[in-house]
């Protein structure tokens, strides 16, 4: 079974500063999917960003990059030029392709335990 | 367009009563989720329908778990004869096809059973 790993309960940062969160996971599988997604104190679930494994590129969106290291099961999460609406609980997030019993592909997303970031002003 | 939606936002209810939450996926997504979030077991996974398929049900905890979906749209999962264990934040997230699709999450229904 995979599993998903993240080991900073909490983490701090100055606004516009840059903030690195760790993500570690389990698995026996070669292609599959990471996810970040953000949690506000509103509940929703956000994605933040998303990277293919077969992918060696690094995934970025604006302010948001990961390292991945595939070999290592690694997906960190960097924020550079942190802002105060950054201030969330952070999950990482692993789903596998591979076909499930249903004749689908095992669609769930098996989450980590989240960090808290704080944003100071 | 419009996101996931879930109804209610809170629910507080007595232990034994039986309660249904809510889910309105966005328009044209075929596959639902529901998963569970709470303090001592984290993120979890519940249940899966895509499409007209059979759901997959291997996250549902216990029996009294059940979750329909209608017309292949809104999404009712019932819980019943509540117990303390089972107040969590629920969370419904939808996708357009199966795999190799993100999922985007509803706001969630926060259930606190007394």
């Amino acid at each position: 079974a995979q599993t998903v790993t993240q080991s900073q309960p909490e983490m701090s940062v100055q606004e516009a500063e840059t903030v690195t969160l760790s993500c570690t996971y389990d698995t026996s599988e070669s292609d599959y999917y990471l996810f970040w997604y953000k949690q506000p104190p509103s509940r929703q679930m956000i994605l933040v960003i998303r990277q293919e494994a077969y992918k060696q590129q690094n995934a970025t969106e604006n302010r948001f990059s990961v390292n991945f290291q595939k070999a290592a099961k690694s997906f960190s999460l960097k924020i550079s030029d942190s802002q105060l609406g950054d201030a969330a609980m952070y999950f990482c997030a692993y789903r596998s392709v591979r076909l499930g019993r249903y004749g689908g592909a095992t669609n769930k997303l098996i989450f980590g335990t989240g960090t808290l970031l704080a944003v100071q002003p | 367009g419009a996101g996931v939606s879930q109804s209610p936002s809170n629910k507080v209810t007595e232990k034994g009563k039986d309660v249904e939450l809510r889910c309105d996926p966005i328009s044209g997504h075929t596959a639902l989720y529901w998963y569970r979030q709470s303090l001592g077991q984290g993120l979890e996974f519940l249940i899966y329908f895509q499409g007209n398929s059979a759901p997959d049900k291997s996250g549902l905890p216990s029996d009294r778990f059940s979750a329909e979906r209608t017309g292949g749209s809104v999404s009712t999962l019932t819980i019943q004869r509540t117990q303390q264990e089972d107040s969590a934040v629920y969370l419904c997230a939808s996708s357009l096809r199966r795999h190799q699709e993100t999922q985007y999450f509803g706001p969630g229904t926060r259930l606190l059973v007394l």
